[in-house]
């Protein structure tokens, strides 16, 4: 089945740092740009971070640049993001979602159901 | 950064009535000589993902059904329902990605 599946959400302190991760399964992970995209409790989507099939290529949100981390395992078929110095505002459903092609300048055409990041002391 | 806005912020179609959402971005988001669009539209329903729509502004992803459309140009795109279905209550997003990270709009809620 092709799918994919976040995990490694959880509550904590601000300041704290957690990974995320997305494993990905049923397509070849390693031909495919990959992104994050994060929607806080109620609100709109909002793009994090996106690397290049082969992680040569990354970048970020102005807002979590500096703090949070992409990166990916081609032999884990894995996505991650290291996010670190955790605010209030980072508080959010952190998705992961595949490129439509390898441009990087694409709509995102699948989507893992989310893990949910809560900031709070 | 690009900067996408959405009208109407919400809106309430009979069924089987025609729903219609703007969505501008604040400069132009095509290219090249055949005027590529770089604009996704994207449907979410409570507790999900969102779901892709149409990508290339007016290119119909596998499996949605024909009762939507994208259209538009430059700074102005539309998406329409033709014929709102109870399972089209939903929350749509544009996206543009001429520019990356994308940007998405604030979402048009839409509701019977």
């Amino acid at each position: 089945e092709v799918q994919l599946v976040e995990s490694g959400g959880g509550l904590v302190q601000p300041g704290g740092s957690l990974r995320l991760s997305c494993a990905a399964s049923g397509f070849a992970f390693n031909t495919y740009w990959m992104h994050w995209v994060r929607q806080a409790p109620g609100k709109g989507l909002v793009s994090v971070s996106y690397i290049k099939e082969d992680g040569s290529r990354t970048g970020y949100a102005d807002s979590v640049k500096g703090r949070f981390t992409i990166s990916r395992d081609i032999a884990k078929n894995t996505l991650y993001l290291q996010v670190n110095s955790l605010r209030a505002e980072d508080t959010a459903v952190y998705y992961c979602a595949r490129g439509l092609d390898s441009t990087g300048y694409h709509a995102f055409d699948m989507w893992g159901r989310g893990t949910m990041v809560t900031v709070s002391s | 950064d690009i900067v996408m806005t959405q009208s109407p912020g919400s809106l309430a179609v009979s069924l089987g009535e025609r729903a219609t959402i703007s969505c501008k971005s604040s400069r132009s988001v095509s290219s090249g000589p055949n005027n590529v669009n770089y604009l996704a539209w994207y449907q979410q329903k409570p507790g999900q993902p969102p779901k892709l729509l149409f990508y290339w502004a007016s290119t119909r992803e596998s499996g949605v059904p024909d009762r939507f459309s994208g259209g538009g140009s430059g700074t102005d795109f539309t998406l329409t329902i033709s014929s709102l279905q109870a399972e089209d209550v939903a929350v749509y997003y544009c996206q543009q990605y001429y520019d990356i990270p994308s940007t998405f709009g604030p979402g048009t809620k839409v509701d019977i």
